[in-house]
This record gives C-alpha cells, sequence and structure tokens, in this order.
C-alpha cells in the first residue's frame, strides 16, 4: 500500500523559498500518473497548491502558478515543492497525495508538515 | 477561482442523518461529475471519502453517499457515530484545469 511522507524546513524567511519533499514507499512514482501537492493555513480550508505527472508534465492552482514549481526524481520515488518569494501568508500545514489513477481525487495523503514563515 | 461553499457546522445525535452540502458554479460542480468529499481529523491526514460524485472507495463505510444537482453536490452521513466528528471538505475539478476544494464543514456529533 502507497505510503507518502513530506519533509522540509519548518521556518521558511520571508522572501524566501519554501522547498518540500514527498517522499513515496510502498509503490513506484511511475505507477501513478499524478501527483499532488497542498496547504492548509491557519483556520482555512484545504487548497490545492499542484500536481505533477510521472513524464515531468505540471498544473498548478491559478493563483500560485507563477511563484512555484513542482518536480519530481523517479530514482528517489520522490516529488518535491518549490515555493518563491515566500511571505507570512504562505504559512501553513503543506500535505502531499497521490492522485487517484486516471481519476480526479486524492488517495492516500502524507500526514502533513507544518511551514512557518518568519523571520 | 472560489472556494466551494459549504455550511460552517452540522451536528446529530448518534444514529440520525446529516447533509452536508457544497455549492460551486457551472465552472467546476455544475460542469463536471469529479466531486469528491475528504474527512479530515485534526492533526492528521485527509482520506479520501467519496469521489466522482458518488463512488464509494473501498474500505469506507455504506453509511456515506454523495449526489448532485447543478451547481450543488451533497455528502450525507447515515447512522452518524461519534467516529464520524470532523472536519469535511468537498472537492471538484474547475475549468481552469484545476482543482478547488470547498470551504469546509465541521461535523458534531451530539
Amino acid at each position: 500500500q502507497v505510503q507518502l511522507q513530506e519533509s522540509g524546513p519548518g521556518l521558511v524567511m520571508p522572501s524566501g523559498t519554501l522547498s518540500l519533499t514527498c517522499g513515496v514507499s510502498g509503490g513506484s512514482i511511475i505507477s501513478n500518473n499524478w501527483w499532488s501537492w497542498f496547504r492548509q493555513s491557519p483556520g482555512e480550508g484545504l487548497d490545492w497548491i499542484g500536481e505533477i505527472h510521472h513524464s515531468g508534465r505540471s498544473a498548478y492552482n491559478p493563483s500560485l502558478k507563477s511563484r512555484v514549481s513542482i518536480s519530481l526524481d523517479k530514482s528517489k520515488n520522490q516529488f518535491f515543492l518549490n515555493l518563491n518569494s515566500v511571505t507570512a501568508a504562505d504559512t501553513a500545514m503543506y500535505y502531499c497525495a497521490s492522485n487517484g489513477v486516471g481519476g480526479h481525487w486524492f488517495a492516500p495523503w502524507g500526514q502533513g508538515t507544518l511551514v512557518t514563515v518568519s523571520s | 477561482q472560489s472556494a466551494l461553499t459549504q455550511p460552517r457546522s452540522v451536528s446529530g445525535s448518534p444514529g440520525q442523518s446529516v447533509t452536508i452540502s457544497c455549492t460551486g458554479t457551472s465552472s467546476d460542480v455544475g460542469r463536471y461529475n469529479y466531486v469528491s468529499w475528504y474527512k479530515h481529523p485534526p492533526g492528521k491526514a485527509p482520506k479520501l471519502m467519496i469521489f466522482d460524485v458518488n463512488q464509494r472507495p473501498s474500505g469506507v463505510p455504506d453509511r456515506f453517499s454523495g449526489s448532485k444537482s447543478g451547481n450543488t453536490a451533497s455528502l450525507t452521513i447515515s447512522g452518524l457515530q461519534a467516529e464520524d466528528e470532523a472536519d469535511y471538505y468537498c472537492c471538484s475539478y474547475a475549468s481552469t484545469s484545476s482543482y478547488v476544494f470547498g470551504t469546509g464543514t465541521e461535523v458534531t456529533v451530539l
């Protein structure tokens, strides 16, 4: 059964770049079509950040498209999130998840990692 | 794109039924049969409960059901149990080739 685990710095400086890794275990990153990142700001709902196909194709939330990049490393069975020019508004719990094969849903999800943007 | 609209909270006694609405637009919920629902307990990972409007993943109790009419999707929990307490979010594929989530609903078992 596929499991996902987010990792990365818990504190990022304003105007810096937020970089997170999602490790995939129990299955190959190329066995599923798409992989996604999400976030939940304190007291807010979930937001979809973007997704990446194992071929390298990606798609992003229009509201974040200018600042976000998602990539993957097949050899390490990992995919990555980079969000630049961060502000306090980017403070959130960040989650990664597997997209449903051929579908528009997300399962399973990682446990999430909290990232705080502060000096 | 704006978040889908959900009631802030719903509640019910054990054994009762509750329904959570999820209202979008003709560019998301109304356009695609790609509505999914997630249970999100505090401090835990979200869990898929319904996909493609009314399909239940393996392992999800049949007490959970989904439907859609026009721009509004709904999740019904029948035979409410204490373990159902959590935040619930709807999600829809949108015409911008992206996904939009609902505002979230807190389910309380009285």
